[in-house]
């Protein structure tokens, strides 16, 4: 079936520091890709998202970027803080309104 | 944070209870989801209802079972659960012409013991 893989599962990064999380989708016919922020105890939120008709997209410290050609996507974070802790997930579009998730990265920002 | 509810936020059910879910959206979406979230796993998207069909996890067990009444609520019927279905269990809508951003409700802590 379709999947989305996404790496890494762990991300250690010293306060000021980029983080970059990547992810694999296997439907090519997938066309909105979303990333979401989850923080300890509360309910995933979405920070960024991009279409297939966009390569990039910035909002302030974060960006996605995508190559439809190799069927990935990836975050980045700019200037990390502390509050950019927590877990991330990316997911991608099937049909008009489902989507399948990646398994997560736990972002940790070491002061 | 009220534009998706759900109740009750903690739930601790023996394997012979019955219990439901409920979730509870002011967004005018029209497409409403359940996931199931345990450590290190992708969400896992169990049933799926729009205005035009239902949608569901074939690897769903039967024990449980959805109820959509009307675009705004949906409910997840829960019976003879096994210690395995302890998990978060998350509600999410979305305009179902899209794809559009999902919006989660805050989640059911479930424990099965």
């Amino acid at each position: 079936g379709e999947n989305v893989e996404q790496h890494p599962s762990t991300l250690s990064v010293q306060e000021g520091d980029s983080a970059v999380i990547k992810c694999t989708y296997s439907d090519s016919a997938s066309n909105y890709f979303p990333w979401y922020k989850q923080e300890l105890g509360k309910r995933p939120q979405l920070i960024i998202d991009i279409r297939s008709n966009v390569g990039e997209k910035k909002d302030q410290r974060i960006a996605v970027t995508l190559n439809k050609t190799a069927k990935h996507f990836s975050l980045h974070i700019t200037e990390t803080q502390p509050e950019d802790s927590a877990v991330y997930f990316c997911a991608a579009s099937i049909g008009n309104y489902q989507l399948i998730w990646g398994a997560g990265t736990k972002l940790i920002i070491k002061p | 944070e009220t534009g998706v509810t759900q109740t009750p936020r903690h739930l601790v059910m023996g394997m012979t209870n019955k219990k439901s879910l409920k979730c509870e959206q002011h967004l005018g979406h029209n497409a409403m989801y359940w996931y199931k979230q345990s450590a290190k796993k992708p969400l896992e998207l169990m049933f799926v209802y729009s205005l035009e069909e239902r949608v569901e996890n074939n690897s769903v067990p039967s024990r449980f079972s959805p109820e959509c009444p009307n675009s705004s609520h949906l409910f997840l019927h829960l019976h003879t659960l096994q210690p395995e279905d302890s998990a978060l269990y998350l509600c999410a809508s979305s305009q179902d012409s899209g794809p559009y951003e999902q919006y989660f409700g805050p989640g059911t802590r479930l424990t099965v013991t």
